[in-house]
Order: structure tokens, then C-alpha cells, then sequence
């Protein structure tokens, strides 16, 4: 089966520690993309890759760093720098390109008290 | 990108067509419109896009204004399953910038579509 996987689905940390959450994908899609989101709210870009071991910041990357060792892999990590944590984080990978459709893992429940 | 309103929230019943509109008066010639919807605590799913002209798909329609002003999405049997919020979004398509900007996703805050038994 083709997709993208996100884990864990719900995550509890403290506040001050960092996390890092997983997203793979067997699309064989180049680009790969992190976004947040909020109760009640569209979704927010905070990193992406086009390119193996390449990456840009999105809107609102504060606080999070990535990286793109593979091309089926695109870990986010959260860090204690990053104010409001708690939010729903969605990976999503494409064909490499302007005009291809996204394709969305199932999201990680982050929790942070 | 330009921005599109849509309603917060709209009903449907069970079998019938579900009509969800969108208003991107602002909308550049080079911009797409997407559709994609988001079932609750799940990732959102693509659905449809189109330039100008209507365009079709196993899971809708979507019917684009001559002046591209506006459009609407068409769920032409709505299943409780099809209850979910719908995001409207325009975007560029270009091939000038392969920095990942222009394949950015804007959502907005959508469209709750309810669809009753």
C-alpha cells in the first residue's frame, strides 16, 4: 500500500523537553512538507524539501527544525524554543512541481504540559 | 495566492447533491483552484482542481464562473461519510520557482459540510 505514515498518532510530552515526529512516505514523491494545526484553523506551512538534504522554512518555523536525509523520510522536531506546541502536525509529499495534488499522512496529536 | 471565502458551514441530506460554493474574486489568471476536505482528526484529502474550464472526477465536480470570480464544488450524492470541512484554494501553478513556494497551500478555515440521515 502506497501513503504516508505518521507516529505516533497522540504524543505526550513536558514542556521544555524536545520531540521529534516521524513521517514516511512510499510515493517516491521528491517533496515533502510539515504543517500545524490549530483548533478551528486552516492549516500553517512550517517546513519543506523539494530535495534530499535540502529544506526551506515555511511560515512559521520558529521553534521547529527538520531534516532530509532520505527521500522517504522528513522528521520534524519540535523544541522547547517553540511557544505553543500543542497543535496537530500533518506531513504531506507531492511530485516535485507547481501543480500536483498534496498528499496528507494521518497527523500526530501533540500534547505539551 | 489569493484569498477565498467559503461558509462556515452548510447541511445536506443523505442522497442528495451537496453544492459548496466559493468566492475568489481576487484570483489571478495563472491560479488554479483546489478543493480538498478534511475528515475530524484525520489529514486532509485532495479532491478536485481546474483552471477555467469544469472538471470531474470520481468524487466530484467542480463548476468554475466564466470569470472565475467564484466556483463550486459538487458532491452529487452526499454520504454521511462526506461529512467533513471542505477548503477552498487558489494557488499558483507556475514552473519559475522550484523553491517549494508556489506549491504552498494556503487553507482557510473551510466549509463544515453536515450531511443528515
Amino acid at each position: 500500500d502506497g501513503g504516508i505514515t505518521q507516529s505516533p498518532k497522540y504524543l505526550f510530552r513536558k514542556e521544555g523537553q524536545n520531540v521529534t515526529l516521524s513521517c514516511e512516505q512510499n510515493l517516491n514523491h521528491d517533496a515533502m512538507y510539515w504543517y500545524r494545526q490549530d483548533p478551528g484553523q486552516g492549516l500553517r506551512l512550517i517546513y519543506y524539501s523539494q530535495i534530499v538534504n535540502d529544506f526551506q522554512k515555511g511560515d512559521i518555523a520558529e521553534g521547529y527544525s527538520v531534516s532530509r536525509e532520505k527521500k522517504e523520510s522528513f522528521p520534524l522536531t519540535v523544541t522547547s524554543a517553540q511557544k505553543n506546541p500543542t497543535a496537530f502536525y500533518l506531513c504531506a509529499s507531492s511530485i516535485k512541481g507547481p501543480n500536483y495534488e498534496q498528499y496528507f499522512g494521518p497527523g500526530t496529536r501533540l500534547t505539551v504540559t | 495566492d489569493a484569498k477565498t471565502t467559503q461558509p462556515t458551514s452548510m447541511d445536506c441530506a443523505e442522497g442528495r447533491a451537496a453544492n459548496l460554493p466559493c468566492n475568489h474574486s481576487t484570483i489571478s489568471g495563472n491560479e488554479y483552484v483546489y478543493w480538498y476536505r478534511q475528515i475530524h482528526s484525520q489529514g486532509p484529502q485532495y479532491i478536485i482542481h481546474g483552471l477555467k474550464n469544469n472538471e470531474t472526477n470520481e468524487m466530484a465536480s467542480l463548476i468554475i464562473t466564466e470569470d472565475r470570480k467564484s466556483s463550486t464544488l459538487i458532491l452529487p450524492h452526499a454520504t454521511l461519510r462526506d461529512t467533513a470541512v471542505y477548503y477552498c484554494i487558489v494557488r499558483v501553478a507556475r514552473s519559475l520557482d522550484y523553491g517549494g513556494a508556489t506549491n504552498k497551500l494556503i487553507f482557510g478555515t473551510g466549509t463544515l459540510l453536515a450531511v443528515q440521515p
